[in-house]
């Protein structure tokens, strides 16, 4: 099965800093990425499927990119209310796996 | 406006059956894929099983392949997961989420969630 990781497992920044969480396959999975952002004792919600799409509704200030194996999640100016833990996860097939997910908090 | 409700969690025994529930609302239930993904306390997400709109593709995790059942009833618009065999590792927050289309698996928009605790 395709291993999903991510990089940071966390990280502390400034109001106003640019954040990137890079996500990682272990075998290419093509454009077939989403992200989804979790606040402290919230439901799940989707930011970005097919690696780059933003979902209606999502702030611009979020962006994804990349393709094969090597993925990003670009928020361009962090706001308090982006604290929260970020996941990617893969469907290009089955398992539909998660990566561990990046903890992002305000310095 | 979609709905995703679960129902059906709660305290059981290790070795132990449950079944979950997911009723759904505000969209045409028998056009889109349902899934469920669990979250142990403290930990991160985890998939666990996804049905196609007509149930034609079903696919687990391995760890609950065998022990749980993935189902739906497109006639009332609810989605199920049968859970047997139940270990103390699969205590957890369940979420119902909806995938964007017939055979397509990322999840939006996703229930609060019904927690199951094993433990004796």
């Amino acid at each position: 099965d395709i291993q999903m990781t991510q990089s940071p497992s966390s990280l502390s920044a400034s109001v106003g800093d640019r954040v990137t969480i890079t996500c990682r396959a272990s075998q290419g999975i093509s454009n077939y990425l989403a992200w989804y952002q979790q606040k402290p004792g919230k439901v799940p919600k989707l930011l970005i499927y097919a690696a780059s799409t933003l979902q209606s509704g999502v702030p611009s200030r979020f962006s994804g990119s990349g393709s094969g194996t090597d993925f990003t999640l670009t928020i361009s100016s962090l706001q308090p209310e982006d604290v929260a833990t970020y996941y990617c996860q893969k469907y290009n097939s089955a398992p539909f796996t998660f990566g561990p997910g990046t903890k992002v908090d305000i310095k | 406006e979609v709905q995703l409700v679960e129902s059906g969690g709660g305290l059981v025994k290790p070795g132990g059956s449950l079944r979950l529930s997911c009723a759904a609302s505000g969209f045409t239930f028998n056009t889109y894929s349902m899934n469920w993904v669990r979250q142990a306390p403290g930990k991160g997400l985890e998939w666990v099983s996804s049905i196609s709109s007509s149930s034609g593709y079903i696919y687990y995790a391995d760890s609950v392949k065998g022990r749980f059942t993935i189902s739906r009833d497109n006639a009332k618009n609810s989605l199920y997961l049968q859970m047997n065999s139940l270990r103390a590792e699969d205590t957890a927050v369940y979420y119902c989420a909806r995938g964007p289309g017939v055979t397509t698996y990322w999840f939006d928009p996703w229930g609060q969630g019904t927690l199951v605790t094993v433990s004796s």
